[in-house]
């Protein structure tokens, strides 16, 4: 079974903070997903990433694949308070159709 | 458009009763899942179906069933609900690309 552990489990900041999630693993993947989950609603996909190395932004949000494809880490700068929420790792290993997530980080901004 | 949607949204059932929880989407995905989630626990899948026409267990199947209709809808059946079965259920469907989650289902088993 390939697991994906995120840290940290909680995490709560004032507003303008940065902040770092990680998730890591010690299977390799051949893609890394990270969702973003609001209370009384369903994961919504942030973004894949899929080459090892790779790094996406989204505004003040970056995403990083590790060059072994095994761990990944969720960067926000100048946190505010929409970006409170679950973000969840998630990643397809061995299978195409099945997917695996980490247990999720909770994340707190306050104004 | 309405993407994934999940019947009901809040359930309470007693031990021993059974239910089936519905999911139907409409962006034409082959692929649909079905998870649970748990407080610390993320999302574990509990069956999920390729294609129409084929199921497969995951990480928890023990206590489900599921039947995948047609290419729209894959539905998840309780046959004798358990308390350890009380979690807020997610379906969702892919086809490739990124999963689409519906908004859940809170189960509660008394």
């Amino acid at each position: 079974t390939q697991l994906l552990e995120q840290s940290p489990q909680f995490l709560s900041i004032q507003e303008g903070e940065n902040l770092t999630v990680y998730c890591n693993s010690s299977s390799v993947f051949s893609s890394l997903q990270w969702y973003r989950q609001e209370p009384g609603e369903g994961p919504v996909l942030l973004v894949t990433v899929v080459t090892g190395g790779e790094v996406k932004k989204l505004k003040r949000l970056t995403f990083q694949f590790g060059d072994a494809r095994k761990d990944s880490s969720l960067h926000i700068t100048a946190a505010q308070p929409g970006d409170t929420g679950l973000y969840l790792c998630a990643g397809y290993g061995g299978s195409n159709y099945k997917l695996t997530f980490g247990k999720g980080t909770l994340l707190t901004v306050n104004p | 458009n309405a993407g994934v949607t999940q019947t009901p949204k809040f359930q309470v059932l007693k031990t021993g009763q059974s239910m089936t929880l519905q999911c139907a989407q409409d962006m034409n995905h082959n692929s649909m899942y079905w998870y649970r989630q748990d407080p610390g626990m993320g999302l574990r899948l509990i069956y999920y179906s390729a294609s129409e026409g084929t199921t497969d267990k995951g990480e928890v199947p023990n206590g489900y069933n599921v039947s995948r209709l047609n290419k729209r809808e894959f539905s998840l059946r309780l046959e004798s609900a358990a308390p350890s079965q009380t979690s807020v259920y997610f379906c969702a469907s892919r086809d490739p690309g990124p999963q689409h989650f519906g908004d859940g289902t809170r189960l509660s088993i008394l």
